[in-house]
């Protein structure tokens, strides 16, 4: 089956600084989607980034992820950390319906 | 647009008592799930339906767990005899049906404590 691998459970970085969350996944199916989620204190999980094309660069919110597939990888980047980015994310993947998430990486962001 | 509403947002049993959960999706979404999302873990598929029909629920504890969604709008996940292992966030989540990619829109969940 399907799995979603993020190495990090905490991520601590300081205010201004960069931040980077990997992702890395197995898949046996060639036609997928990957996302990034975001889920802020007490509330629902949303969508941060999607991409489906490999090495494309995708953008929103000041983060940052390219799709590798030659290395099952979609990390997620901030150039410039926000206090306001301590959240939990997830990286998920899907080839048909629903989501395979990991298992998350808290980011901490401190003055 | 209003969003995918849960309730109750939060639930505390004793062991052997039972639960439901309710879920009203966006307006027009056909598909649904339920996910369960013990703490500081990833969210974990337990169910989807597409309209009334259960898609895949190989995940759901078919012994103590079930779900519903019998016209393909609302649904309801119940737990008939709750377990301290039990205790996590039950999210709902609903989206279209598309083949290449898929966006989930979640609600805020339920928040279960087995004691």
């Amino acid at each position: 089956g399907d799995s979603v691998t993020q190495t990090e459970g905490l991520v601590t970085v300081t205010e201004g600084l960069p931040v980077k969350l990997n992702c890395t996944y197995q898949t046996t199916y060639l036609t997928i989607a990957f996302f990034w989620y975001v889920q802020y204190l007490n509330e629902a999980p949303q969508v941060l980034l999607k991409s489906s094309t490999d090495n494309k660069r995708t953008e929103h919110q000041g983060f940052h992820a390219t799709l590798h597939k030659s290395s099952s990888s979609f990390h997620l980047q901030k150039s410039s950390a926000q206090l306001s980015d301590s959240a939990l994310y997830y990286c998920a993947l899907t080839y048909a319906q629903g989501l395979t998430f990991g298992l998350g990486t808290r980011v901490s962001v401190f003055p | 647009e209003a969003g995918v509403t849960q309730s109750p947002r939060y639930a505390v049993l004793q062991e052997g008592q039972a639960v439901s959960f309710w879920c009203d999706p966006i307006s027009g979404h056909d598909t649904l799930y339920w996910y369960q999302q013990p703490r500081d873990q990833g969210p974990q598929l337990l169910v989807y339906f597409r309209d009334e029909a259960v898609i895949d629920n190989s995940q759901l504890p078919s012994d103590r767990f079930s779900a519903v969604r019998p016209k393909g709008t609302n649904s309801t996940l119940k737990i008939q005899s709750a377990k301290q292992g039990d205790t996590a966030t039950y999210l709902c989540a609903s989206s279209f049906w598309t083949v290449s990619s898929e966006r989930l829109f979640f609600g805020h969940g339920t928040k279960l404590s087995v004691l």
